[in-house]
């Protein structure tokens, strides 16, 4: 089983949907956790960064994390054309200044 | 958040050579992490570089085969050597983003990105 797991989608979406994002993680030490924006031949972007259970928002995005499911999910309300992206969850092992390790990320295309 | 220029941003090369890709940070920095993004596969680690010190490889990855340099706390190289079509992928560096003073990290920034292509 891998440490993280994220379906790959290709997820599309009308514009104005909102849309859901999912990772599952094995590793109970993962304690804090972040979400990244990648848009095609650039580098990811960090979007959201979480490390407690619950909901974080910042504008149209939420993050949301369950440590007893071991779940964590990004939820993007009123999706624009420009949120057409892949999106990559991604937790440092050992909670502080160490290697991530990354979900394969989802493609998400918002049509207008 | 930091500023990373990482170039090249994507190349071409032939089978047995190799490639060294740069990147400079905006400030010092104490840590540069190495990552590699396979078609379709999450971003894996490679390596991680402090200053002063030799890098420490990941498994699976060896300095034979990916040395990297780490001259000063802005500045950072990866070498790709003895290139096969396998190592095909995007190269990524990373630094980590911290309040100033501080043990606190509020997330990682990367650098745009080398797509290389062995042929």
């Amino acid at each position: 089983q891998k440490e993280v797991e994220q379906d790959p989608g290709p997820l599309s979406v009308p514009e104005g949907a909102i849309v859901s994002l999912n990772c599952t993680y094995s590793n109970s030490a993962f304690q804090y956790f972040m979400w990244y924006r990648q848009y095609s031949r650039k580098g990811p972007e960090l979007l959201m960064y979480t490390y407690s259970s619950g909901n974080k928002e910042d504008g149209r995005f939420t993050a949301q994390v369950d440590k007893s499911s071991k779940y964590i999910s990004l939820f993007i309300r009123d999706s624009q054309p420009s949120d057409s992206a892949t999106y990559l969850c991604a937790m440092p092992l050992q909670g502080g200044s160490e290697k991530l390790v990354f979900g394969k990320g989802t493609k998400l295309t918002v049509n207008p | 958040s930091a500023v990373i220029s990482q170039k090249p941003s994507r190349d071409i090369c032939q089978r047995g050579t190799s490639l060294t890709i740069q990147c400079q940070v905006d400030s010092q920095v104490t840590m540069m992490f190495w990552y590699r993004q396979q078609p379709g596969q999450s971003l894996t680690l490679i390596a991680t570089a402090n200053q002063g010190s030799e890098a420490t490889y990941e498994s699976g990855f060896v300095i034979d085969k990916f040395p990297i340099s780490r001259p000063n706390l802005t500045f950072s190289t990866l070498t790709v050597s003895n290139m096969s079509p396998e190592d095909s992928s995007i190269y990524l560096c990373s630094v980590e983003d911290r309040v100033p003073g501080t043990a606190w990290t509020y997330g990682y920034t990367f650098g745009s990105g080398t797509r290389l292509t062995v042929v």
